[in-house]
């Protein structure tokens, strides 16, 4: 069975571009999650998809990102304009729909975005 | 806020030697705990979670950590360490701010383990 996949696995952009950021969660796995490591500090939650609802997107830093998730299958993480700040590792990771809380989350390798 | 301190950012330790990482969360309600180990150019895998019951969880490595309700913490140990447990480790708890909890994880800072020969 596939685990999640995140695709690129690094990317480099100026200041100003748009990057996207793509995730295949486990097939059936109706829970998705974006994740961002800032180098030097934790792994913060970014937003959580239900199928292809966003359950929670309160950790969104701003605007400037747009998560979609047609189809309830991959996901897709938009910056545009991306910022210096917007330098990190972005991690996808899924689970099932059932008791979410206590549910195994998967976790892709993360794309190491670096914005210069 | 929920929030989870790992009071250890590197631990250095030899070969065979004991280990200990700590973990500690602010909380007031019930959370589920987990350990996850991020190998060098590899994902985050879960190492162990503890959601109820006995407050001493094992992973299939060797590795355990205990429940202390009293002291909010999650502490991770390894009686003897591998070469190949070098990896980074994070703690983390499942946020309880929802009534159906959601699965949102909330991380610490990460503790780089380095076993040295």
């Amino acid at each position: 069975e596939a685990g999640v996949t995140q695709f690129p696995s690094h990317s480099v952009i100026e200041k100003g571009q748009t990057v996207t950021l793509r995730c295949d969660p486990i097939s059936g796995h109706d829970n998705l999650y974006w994740y961002r490591r800032v180098m030097g500090k934790e792994i913060k939650f970014l937003l959580h998809f239900v199928k292809e609802s966003k359950q929670d997107e309160s950790g969104m830093p701003n605007n400037r990102f747009l998560a979609e998730r047609t189809g309830g299958t991959y996901s897709t993480l938009k910056v545009q304009p991306a910022e210096l700040e917007d330098s990190g590792v972005y991690f996808c990771a899924s689970s099932h729909a059932q008791g979410a809380g206590n549910t195994e989350a998967f976790f892709g390798q993360g794309t190491r975005l670096t914005v210069v | 806020a929920q929030s989870v301190t790992q009071l250890d950012s590197q631990v250095p330790v030899f070969e065979e030697a004991p280990v200990e990482l700590r973990c500690n969360y602010s909380s007031s309600v019930s959370v589920y705990l987990f350990w996850y180990v991020q190998y060098p150019n590899q994902g985050l895998q879960l190492l162990l979670k503890y959601l109820s019951g006995s407050t001493l969880v094992e992973s299939i490595n060797g590795f355990e950590a205990e429940f202390n309700k009293s002291q909010t913490s999650f502490h991770l140990r390894k009686p003897s360490v591998h070469i190949s447990d070098t990896a980074e480790y994070f703690c983390a708890v499942s946020d309880p701010g929802r009534s159906s909890n959601t699965g949102k994880l909330i991380f610490g800072q990460g503790t780089t383990l380095q076993v040295k020969p």
